[in-house]
């Protein structure tokens, strides 16, 4: 039973557009999430994280939006661009002995020029 | 920057064959990880090591062992690879055991079992 879900697996929007990426968990015991980006034939890169004693982080165009009562985060890109054409994983730590990092499944978002 | 190279992008392997997957970090990382990706999955745990000669298992080890005799490389091994082994496989590194302020992932090996 998946912990973190990404209910969307592919998402497409206009270039210029607000993308709004979700993402759903259900162990009450994260603490903390974070957004990875990945492109084909590359690893993925950490985007953007937010504590669970905060509701909103934001670096650029990116934003993180977390709901603790709904277990519900997304992540917000104003404006989106071509570049940001990828696949977005969610994922939560939960504080064990060490940090218990949890993936989600996964959004491909595409771009339209 | 701190970089995570995968020896191989590309592996095919033959059902029974033993299979080293090869890991190496250049910035002193204590933390190093394997994770594999699948379709509709998302990444999940193989083995992690926090030290040299350190390992534990994570969520999925069956299948898998690990290595580690130097800080910058961490080995991962499929005593006998079995078709649903294939997969994309990816390393991670980190400063801290805390995960907070990311990973490091190396571009990924996808290993095809045949």
């Amino acid at each position: 039973d998946q912990q973190v879900k990404q209910n969307s697996p592919s998402l497409s929007v206009q270039e210029g557009r607000i993308s709004i990426l979700n993402c759903d968990y259900t162990n009450s015991m994260f603490d903390y999430f974070l957004w990875y980006k990945k492109y084909p034939a590359e690893g993925p890169t950490f985007l953007i994280s937010i504590s669970s004693i905060k509701d909103k982080n934001e670096d650029g165009r990116f934003t993180v939006f977390l709901n603790k009562s709904a277990k519900h985060l997304s992540l917000h890109i104003v404006p989106s661009q071509p570049g940001d054409s990828a696949v977005y994983f969610c994922a939560a730590i939960m504080k064990t002995s060490y940090d218990k990092v949890i993936f989600g499944p996964g959004t491909s978002l595409s771009v339209i020029p | 920057d701190v970089k995570v190279t995968q020896s191989s992008r590309y592996l095919v392997k033959r059902t029974g064959e033993k299979v080293f997957l090869e890991c190496v970090q250049d910035m002193d990382h204590e933390n190093m990880f394997w994770y594999r990706q699948d379709p509709g999955l998302g990444l999940r745990l193989i083995y992690f090591s926090y030290d040299v000669k350190m390992k534990e298992k994570g969520d999925i080890p069956e299948g898998y062992s690990v290595s580690r005799e130097k800080k910058e490389r961490f080995s991962l091994i499929l005593e006998s690879a079995s078709t649903n082994q294939t997969s994309m496989y990816l390393c991670a590194s980190s400063f801290q055991i805390l995960a907070r302020d990311g990973y490091t992932f190396g571009s990924g090996t996808r290993l095809t079992v045949v």
